[in-house]
């Protein structure tokens, strides 16, 4: 069975600033696919990022970037210049390639952004 | 990407009623998928509706408490039987989106249900 670890439970970031979420998993698989979703107090789930594990090259979005080692099992997220619109909960998802796209998310963070 | 909406958006319920939450897609989808959030919870799947086939069930959810159904590929239903208070969730659809950057779930706005 494939689990997801996110040791933060609460963090917080003053604004402009950069901030790490940490995230790892345990699996078995060599084919699947890593995501960041977010969820702001409208609890709408939104992708933020995806990384597909064959590639060694970390997914960058803009101000959003992981940083994926695969033989680690470690795929943190890194907000650059936070803004007050970061705030939300962010959950980290392994999605196993060829399941039928079942997700497997880990507990969240729930970060703050502090003007 | 998949325009996904749910109802009600929430609701209160007594104890040992029924409610079907509603979800609708703006697209043809092969695939969607039930998820509970309990407050301050991560996700958990309750279910994966194919159109055309029973829902299939993860551990621990089964079809008399979740019953499911799935008329179409743009529709689906969730239905929370005899509920009692360990009920109140959030409760999201989601659909399978296909891009060529990789997989991904669209998620819907989610249905807060609070059972007294």
């Amino acid at each position: 069975a494939q689990t997801v670890t996110q040791s933060q439970p609460e963090m917080s970031v003053q604004e402009a600033e950069t901030v790490t979420l940490s995230c790892t998993y345990d699996t078995s698989e060599n084919n699947y696919y890593l995501f960041w979703y977010k969820q702001p107090p409208s609890r709408q789930m939104i992708l933020v990022i995806r990384q597909e594990a064959y590639k060694q090259q970390n997914a960058t979005e803009n101000r959003f970037s992981v940083n994926f080692q695969k033989a680690a099992k470690s795929f943190s997220l890194k907000i650059s210049d936070s803004q007050l619109g970061d705030t939300a909960m962010y959950f980290c998802a392994f999605m196993k390639q060829g399941t039928g796209n079942q997700f497997y998310f880990g507990t969240g963070t729930s970060l703050t952004v502090i003007p | 990407s998949a325009v996904i909406s749910q109802k009600p958006s929430r609701d209160i319920c007594q104890r040992g009623t029924s409610l079907t939450i509603q979800c609708q897609v703006d697209s043809q989808v092969t695939m969607m998928f039930w998820y509970r959030q309990q407050p301050g919870q991560s996700l958990t799947l309750i279910a994966t509706a194919n159109q055309g086939s029973e829902a299939t069930y993860e551990s621990g959810f089964v079809i008399d408490k979740f019953p499911i159904s799935r008329p179409n590929l743009t529709f689906s239903t969730l239905t929370v039987s005899n509920m009692s208070p360990e009920d109140s969730s959030i409760y999201l659809c989601s659909v399978e989106g296909r891009l060529a950057r990789g997989n991904e779930q669209f998620f819907g706005p989610g249905t807060r249900l609070t059972v007294l």
